[in-house]
């Protein structure tokens, strides 16, 4: 079946922009991650939800940042005023359920460039 | 907060060899550990995950080891081919939740 899909694929904005970022999840998978990958680190966990709620928003790294889920499938990440240092690839992964045992399965990612 | 280390970060062999990857954690107190492979412009795909009470996983010409009193892992890729070229991560899953926490990488060329 279909894998995660992220669109758009790239997007680049101007500096104190709003972005949207959205995530299709297979088909299913009852949770959802975000996490941010920037250039030559490793992804950073965000945000995951269990269903339409968030039960970890630890990573989110503040309050320009913002998630939703609001039919249990498709997630939108909301990024307010973009600063330069937000531009990463963001990427998504989703889970059947939400045990550590789960496997994740990733989205190609989103490449957000903030100029 | 966890702090994965992974090394080198990079490394290239000619096709054929056998290589080792190696990853470190600071908190032995995980659930688990996957190794990801990420190609350029695409999403990470899971390689081999092993429980905290394992050892080792196989798949393939692939092998993960774990020793998680010391907080090292270590990927084993035998014969390496040069479609095996791709950054590999390792990421260490929390006991207490469901974060994933990653390591830079190591970013694989395998020369034909």
């Amino acid at each position: 079946g279909a894998g995660v899909s992220q669109t758009p694929s790239n997007k680049v904005t101007e500096k104190g922009k709003y972005v949207e970022l959205r995530c299709d999840p297979i088909s299913g998978h009852t949770a959802l991650y975000w996490y941010r990958q920037s250039l030559g680190q490793g992804p950073e966990f965000l945000i995951y939800f269990q269903g339409t709620g968030a039960a970890d928003d630890s990573g989110l790294p503040n309050d320009r940042f913002f998630a939703v889920r609001p039919e249990g499938s498709v997630s939108t990440l909301k990024i307010q005023r973009t600063e330069r240092g937000d531009s990463a690839v963001y990427l998504c992964a989703s889970s059947l359920w939400s045990t550590p045992t789960d496997t994740q399965y990733f989205g190609p990612g989103t490449r957000l460039t903030v100029l | 907060k966890q702090e994965v280390t992974q090394i080198p970060a990079a490394l290239s062999v000619p096709e054929g060899e056998n290589l080792v990857l190696n990853c470190s954690f600071t908190d032995s107190a995980i659930y688990n550990l996957q190794w990801f492979r990420q190609d350029p412009g695409k999403g990470l795909t899971s390689l081999l995950l092993i429980q905290s009470s394992q050892r080792e996983q196989t798949s393939g010409r692939l092998n993960a080891s774990l020793d998680k009193s010391s907080g090292r892992s270590t990927l084993y890729i035998a014969a390496s081919q040069p479609g095996d070229s791709a950054t590999y991560l390792c990421a260490v899953s929390s006991n207490t939740g469901n974060q994933f926490y990653f390591g830079t990488g190591t970013s694989l060329t395998v020369i034909p």
